[in-house]
């Protein structure tokens, strides 16, 4: 069975940091794409980072040069450093797979996990 | 850059009813990577629709999914209770690498 656990998430002043986990299960994370995606309360969907199976990552403007996506393979465990914290990032961290669900090569958000919310506060 | 804008934002019908939301890009989307989500409060979405008109795993055949190009539908033929929800489209490709939509929350009329 396929799962995603997120952890790592809490409360943090401006400017602070905060790494976040994610934990998968029944599958291989460095075989496969994989995000963060972030929910502020009572808010729309933002993507945040991808990183590829090849290694490549890319971030959304909002927090390239303060955020990055790594993996460590023997551990199964995807991460999120956070660094210079704001107000504004404040929100739900979801990590999920980009995966490719059809041979014809359709692809989506097909696994997510339950996600941990960044509370960023004085 | 490329913006997903869907509408309507809130679409208030009855169970039994028919649901039809729209997603348009600002650029042309490949339909491969253009996938809908569903979510409901205090939950994690949910993936309904992948390569713009194939249902996931476990999803009932009351939903649907349509469009190409610029301008997708995604369609719920008879709304059952546990359908009011949220609704995100998502895309993949350009940058930024992925966008989702705003959505479009049906509630009960």
């Amino acid at each position: 069975e396929v799962q995603l656990v997120e952890s790592g998430g809490g409360l943090v002043q401006p400017g602070g940091s905060l790494r976040l986990s994610c934990a998968a299960s029944g599958f291989t994370v460095s075989s496969n794409y994989m995000s963060w995606v972030r929910q502020a309360p009572g808010k729309g969907l933002e993507w945040v980072s991808v990183i590829y199976s090849g290694g490549s990552t890319y971030y959304a403007d909002s927090v390239k040069g303060r955020f990055t996506i790594s993996r460590h393979n023997s551990k199964n465990t995807l991460y999120l450093q956070m660094n210079s914290l704001r107000a504004e990032d404040t929100a739900v961290y979801y990590c999920a797979r980009w995966g490719r669900i059809a041979a014809a090569g359709s692809w989506g958000f097909d696994y997510w996990g339950q996600g941990t919310l960044v509370t960023v506060s004085s | 850059e490329i913006v997903l804008t869907q509408s309507p934002g809130t679409l208030s019908l009855s169970p039994g009813e028919r649901a039809t939301l729209s997603c348009r890009a600002s650029q042309s989307v490949s339909s491969s990577y253009l996938a809908w989500y569903q979510q409901k409060p205090g939950q994690a979405p949910r993936l309904l629709i992948y390569g713009a008109s194939s249902r996931a795993t476990g999803i009932p055949d009351r939903f649907s999914g349509s469009g190409s190009g610029t301008d997708f539908t995604l369609t719920i033929s008879r709304l059952e209770p546990e359908d009011f929800a949220v609704y995100y489209c998502q895309q993949y490709g350009s940058s930024p690498v992925f966008t989702f939509g705003p959505g479009t929350k049906v509630d009960i009329k």
